[in-house]
Protein backbone atom coordinates (compact mmCIF):
# COMPACT_ATOMS: atom_id res chain seq x y z
CA UNK A 1 0.00 0.00 0.00
CA UNK A 2 1.57 3.34 -1.70
CA UNK A 3 2.17 5.90 0.92
CA UNK A 4 0.72 9.87 -0.02
CA UNK A 5 2.39 10.61 -2.72
CA UNK A 6 2.96 14.23 -3.64
CA UNK A 7 4.42 16.10 -7.26
CA UNK A 8 6.36 16.98 -8.12
CA UNK A 9 8.69 17.21 -5.33
CA UNK A 10 10.55 20.62 -6.05
CA UNK A 11 8.84 22.86 -8.23
CA UNK A 12 10.62 26.00 -9.39
CA UNK A 13 8.14 29.00 -10.80
CA UNK A 14 8.88 32.48 -11.87
CA UNK A 15 6.83 35.18 -9.97
CA UNK A 16 3.49 35.66 -11.65
CA UNK A 17 3.07 32.30 -12.70
CA UNK A 18 1.29 29.43 -11.40
CA UNK A 19 1.76 26.79 -9.54
CA UNK A 20 -0.29 23.28 -9.63
CA UNK A 21 1.03 20.77 -6.50
CA UNK A 22 -0.77 17.36 -6.60
CA UNK A 23 -1.57 14.64 -3.58
CA UNK A 24 -2.15 11.35 -4.31
CA UNK A 25 -4.04 10.04 -0.65
CA UNK A 26 -3.15 6.66 0.57
CA UNK A 27 -5.42 4.19 -0.85
CA UNK A 28 -8.98 3.89 0.76
CA UNK A 29 -8.49 7.46 2.13
CA UNK A 30 -11.05 9.29 1.40
CA UNK A 31 -9.87 12.27 3.71
CA UNK A 32 -7.10 15.12 2.34
CA UNK A 33 -5.17 17.78 4.06
CA UNK A 34 -3.09 20.45 2.80
CA UNK A 35 -0.57 22.11 5.28
CA UNK A 36 2.29 24.55 4.20
CA UNK A 37 5.30 25.22 6.53
CA UNK A 38 7.35 28.34 5.38
CA UNK A 39 11.44 28.36 6.18
CA UNK A 40 12.00 27.81 9.55
CA UNK A 41 9.17 28.02 10.44
CA UNK A 42 6.07 25.38 11.63
CA UNK A 43 2.85 23.46 9.52
CA UNK A 44 0.10 25.62 9.20
CA UNK A 45 -3.29 23.87 8.35
CA UNK A 46 -3.98 25.12 4.91
CA UNK A 47 -7.42 23.32 3.55
CA UNK A 48 -9.00 19.74 4.16
CA UNK A 49 -11.28 18.12 1.84
CA UNK A 50 -13.12 15.19 1.04
CA UNK A 51 -14.01 14.18 -2.71
CA UNK A 52 -15.65 16.79 -4.12
CA UNK A 53 -16.00 18.85 -1.32
CA UNK A 54 -14.29 21.28 0.71
CA UNK A 55 -14.93 20.95 4.58
CA UNK A 56 -12.47 23.61 5.90
CA UNK A 57 -10.85 26.45 4.50
CA UNK A 58 -10.25 28.05 7.41
CA UNK A 59 -6.33 28.70 6.61
CA UNK A 60 -6.20 29.32 3.04
CA UNK A 61 -5.31 33.08 1.88
CA UNK A 62 -8.43 34.43 0.38
CA UNK A 63 -6.48 35.68 -2.79
CA UNK A 64 -4.23 33.18 -5.58
CA UNK A 65 -4.57 29.89 -3.31
CA UNK A 66 -7.44 27.30 -4.53
CA UNK A 67 -8.09 23.66 -3.94
CA UNK A 68 -9.73 20.57 -5.60
CA UNK A 69 -9.82 17.10 -4.72
CA UNK A 70 -12.12 15.63 -7.95
CA UNK A 71 -14.38 12.55 -7.89
CA UNK A 72 -11.27 10.81 -9.89
CA UNK A 73 -7.70 11.99 -9.60
CA UNK A 74 -5.36 13.74 -7.03
CA UNK A 75 -6.45 16.47 -4.87
CA UNK A 76 -4.67 19.73 -6.80
CA UNK A 77 -3.13 22.73 -5.00
CA UNK A 78 -3.58 25.49 -7.07
CA UNK A 79 -1.41 28.67 -6.59
CA UNK A 80 -1.98 31.60 -9.16
CA UNK A 81 0.37 34.52 -10.05
CA UNK A 82 2.80 33.29 -7.55
CA UNK A 83 5.10 35.31 -5.26
CA UNK A 84 8.30 35.22 -3.39
CA UNK A 85 6.80 34.88 -0.29
CA UNK A 86 5.01 31.68 -1.46
CA UNK A 87 8.26 29.75 -1.59
CA UNK A 88 7.66 27.13 0.84
CA UNK A 89 7.71 23.45 1.87
CA UNK A 90 3.95 21.97 0.84
CA UNK A 91 2.72 18.92 2.29
CA UNK A 92 -0.57 17.36 1.88
CA UNK A 93 -2.10 14.13 4.38
CA UNK A 94 -4.70 12.09 4.20
CA UNK A 95 -6.59 10.11 6.54
CA UNK A 96 -9.17 7.25 6.51
CA UNK A 97 -13.16 7.20 6.54
CA UNK A 98 -13.30 6.00 10.05
CA UNK A 99 -14.46 8.80 12.38
CA UNK A 100 -12.62 7.97 15.56
CA UNK A 101 -9.63 7.23 16.98
CA UNK A 102 -7.35 7.77 13.44
CA UNK A 103 -4.20 9.34 12.45
CA UNK A 104 -3.21 11.26 9.77
CA UNK A 105 -0.63 10.18 7.14
CA UNK A 106 1.66 12.56 5.10
CA UNK A 107 3.20 13.02 2.02
CA UNK A 108 7.21 14.01 1.36
CA UNK A 109 5.90 17.53 0.76
CA UNK A 110 6.67 19.75 -2.54
CA UNK A 111 8.94 22.70 -1.98
CA UNK A 112 8.26 25.35 -4.31
CA UNK A 113 10.67 28.29 -4.97
CA UNK A 114 9.51 30.94 -6.36
CA UNK A 115 12.25 33.20 -8.44
CA UNK B 1 -7.89 24.15 19.93
CA UNK B 2 -6.09 23.14 23.32
CA UNK B 3 -2.71 24.99 23.83
CA UNK B 4 0.13 23.05 24.40
CA UNK B 5 3.46 23.68 26.12
CA UNK B 6 7.07 22.46 24.99
CA UNK B 7 10.58 22.84 25.87
CA UNK B 8 11.73 24.31 22.57
CA UNK B 9 14.71 21.87 22.34
CA UNK B 10 16.42 18.78 24.30
CA UNK B 11 19.64 16.76 24.14
CA UNK B 12 19.66 12.95 24.20
CA UNK B 13 23.01 10.81 24.34
CA UNK B 14 22.45 7.78 21.82
CA UNK B 15 21.38 4.52 23.49
CA UNK B 16 19.55 6.45 26.38
CA UNK B 17 16.08 7.10 26.77
CA UNK B 18 14.85 10.54 25.66
CA UNK B 19 11.38 11.54 27.59
CA UNK B 20 10.09 14.37 25.93
CA UNK B 21 7.27 16.42 28.36
CA UNK B 22 4.00 18.29 27.17
CA UNK B 23 1.65 20.11 29.17
CA UNK B 24 -2.10 20.31 27.72
CA UNK B 25 -3.81 21.78 30.60
CA UNK B 26 -6.89 22.73 28.46
CA UNK B 27 -7.38 19.70 26.89
CA UNK B 28 -10.76 18.56 26.48
CA UNK B 29 -12.61 15.17 27.70
CA UNK B 30 -12.98 14.05 24.14
CA UNK B 31 -9.24 14.76 22.59
CA UNK B 32 -6.62 12.22 22.60
CA UNK B 33 -3.03 13.18 22.83
CA UNK B 34 -1.32 12.68 19.62
CA UNK B 35 2.39 12.92 18.58
CA UNK B 36 3.98 13.36 15.57
CA UNK B 37 7.87 14.39 14.78
CA UNK B 38 9.30 15.39 11.82
CA UNK B 39 12.39 14.66 10.68
CA UNK B 40 14.04 17.49 8.74
CA UNK B 41 12.87 18.61 5.23
CA UNK B 42 10.37 14.99 5.61
CA UNK B 43 6.40 15.06 6.04
CA UNK B 44 5.66 14.57 9.46
CA UNK B 45 5.64 10.93 10.80
CA UNK B 46 2.97 9.84 13.15
CA UNK B 47 4.01 8.18 16.23
CA UNK B 48 1.32 7.37 18.89
CA UNK B 49 -1.66 8.85 20.72
CA UNK B 50 -3.52 8.00 23.78
CA UNK B 51 -6.59 9.17 25.44
CA UNK B 52 -6.03 8.49 29.59
CA UNK B 53 -4.12 5.28 29.49
CA UNK B 54 -0.42 5.06 28.88
CA UNK B 55 -0.06 3.46 25.59
CA UNK B 56 3.14 1.42 24.33
CA UNK B 57 4.00 0.85 20.09
CA UNK B 58 7.09 0.02 18.54
CA UNK B 59 8.04 3.39 18.21
CA UNK B 60 7.17 4.51 21.40
CA UNK B 61 5.66 4.75 24.60
CA UNK B 62 3.02 7.35 26.06
CA UNK B 63 2.68 8.45 29.78
CA UNK B 64 -0.12 10.62 30.01
CA UNK B 65 -0.68 11.75 33.84
CA UNK B 66 -4.24 11.26 35.52
CA UNK B 67 -5.80 14.40 35.09
CA UNK B 68 -4.50 14.83 31.87
CA UNK B 69 -3.28 18.06 31.30
CA UNK B 70 0.42 16.67 31.22
CA UNK B 71 1.82 13.92 29.16
CA UNK B 72 5.59 12.68 28.21
CA UNK B 73 6.70 10.75 25.12
CA UNK B 74 9.13 8.27 25.70
CA UNK B 75 11.81 7.01 23.22
CA UNK B 76 13.69 4.35 25.40
CA UNK B 77 16.95 3.63 23.10
CA UNK B 78 17.21 6.92 21.23
CA UNK B 79 18.96 6.69 18.25
CA UNK B 80 20.71 9.49 15.34
CA UNK B 81 17.56 8.51 13.19
CA UNK B 82 14.96 10.27 15.91
CA UNK B 83 16.70 13.68 15.56
CA UNK B 84 13.76 15.48 14.88
CA UNK B 85 11.12 18.34 16.10
CA UNK B 86 8.86 16.59 17.94
CA UNK B 87 4.74 17.76 18.10
CA UNK B 88 2.03 17.45 20.68
CA UNK B 89 -1.60 17.92 19.52
CA UNK B 90 -4.71 17.38 21.37
CA UNK B 91 -7.00 16.31 18.36
CA UNK B 92 -10.33 14.92 18.87
CA UNK B 93 -9.37 11.46 16.26
CA UNK B 94 -11.89 12.51 13.61
CA UNK B 95 -11.30 13.72 10.31
CA UNK B 96 -10.09 17.25 10.91
CA UNK B 97 -7.22 19.55 10.94
CA UNK B 98 -3.95 18.93 13.32
CA UNK B 99 -2.47 22.28 14.74
CA UNK B 100 0.92 21.99 15.04
CA UNK B 101 2.54 24.15 17.69
CA UNK B 102 6.45 25.12 17.87
CA UNK B 103 7.49 21.33 19.13
CA UNK B 104 10.46 20.19 20.63
CA UNK B 105 13.56 19.49 18.69
CA UNK B 106 14.89 16.59 19.90
CA UNK B 107 18.96 16.73 18.72
CA UNK B 108 20.49 12.58 19.24
CA UNK B 109 24.32 12.93 20.10
CA UNK B 110 27.04 10.26 19.81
Amino acid sequence: NAGVMQNPRHLVRRRGQEARLRCSPMKGHSHVYWYRQLPEEGLKFMVYLQKENIIDESGMPKERFSAEFPKEGPSILRIQQVVRGDSAAYFCASSPLQQMNTEAFFGQGTRLTVV
Amino acid sequence: DAKTTQPPSMDCAEGRAANLPCNHSTISGNEYVYWYRQIHSQGPQYIIHGLKNNETNEMASLIITEDRKSSTLILPHATLRDTAVYYCIPHTGTASKLTFGTGTRLQVTL
